[in-house]
């Protein structure tokens, strides 16, 4: 089945624990991107990566950084969460090339930083 | 710069009415995509439908429409038929050619749909 994959689902930190979110996908994508989640602001974009190794800031990239050695996984590490960072974290994949090509969302991932 | 808005915040509709969900949006760029997502309470987001900014006619899935009027920069959603299952959040989303990188998202609409 094709499909982004994030894990974890949950996860409740600590303000300054490092972590990171794992994303994958299965579709062989050029195109994948991190977005967060907030109330009354819709998805926002943190990172995108054109393919591998080529990565660069959304519109909210403070506090985040990415990677993109392989194709297929694109992790969000949070060197020293804070609680303005708790929100809702989507990955999301997209092959290139045409406009009608939207993204694929994972499933989420519901981040609480205390 | 690039922007997304829908006014609606939260709608009702009662179940098999018809309802429309507003976007619009404002790019500089000659040519985008469209698109709408379906959130339900679950988390997930749902592709629904796409409209091309060169497309002559407005899109249309099943139940779900696309009320494209490019020269005001707006590209509603229609769904007919309202269903209870159809209670979520709802997203317009828009990609512009130049920049493809970027996907830019509305704040969404809550609907309800009522039995």
């Amino acid at each position: 089945e094709a499909q982004v994959t994030q894990n974890p689902r949950y996860l409740i930190t600590v303000t300054g624990k490092k972590l990171t979110v794992t994303c994958s996908q299965n579709m062989n994508h050029e195109y994948m991107s991190w977005y967060r989640q907030d109330p009354g602001l819709g998805l926002r974009q943190i990172y995108y990566s054109m393919n591998v190794e080529v990565t660069d800031k959304g519109d909210v990239p403070e506090g985040y950084k990415v990677s993109r050695k392989e194709k297929r996984n694109f992790p969000l590490i949070l060197e020293s969460p804070s609680p303005n960072q708790t929100s809702l974290y989507f990955c999301a994949s997209s092959p290139g090339g045409r406009l009608d090509y939207g993204y694929t969302f994972g499933s989420g991932t519901r981040l609480t930083v205390v | 710069a690039q922007k997304i808005t829908q006014t609606q915040p939260g709608m009702f509709v009662q179940e098999k009415e018809a309802v429309t969900l507003d976007c619009t949006y404002d790019t500089s760029d000659p040519s985008y995509g469209l698109f709408w997502y379906k959130q339900p309470s679950s988390g997930e987001m749902i592709f629904l439908i796409y409209q091309g900014s060169y497309d002559q006619q407005n899109a249309t899935e099943g139940r779900y429409s696309l009320n494209f009027q490019k020269a005001r920069k707006s590209a509603n959603l229609v769904i007919s038929a309202s269903q209870l299952g159809d209670s979520a959040m709802y997203f317009c989303a828009m990609r512009p050619l130049y920049n493809f990188n970027k996907f830019y998202f509305g704040s969404g609409t809550k609907l309800n749909v009522k039995p």
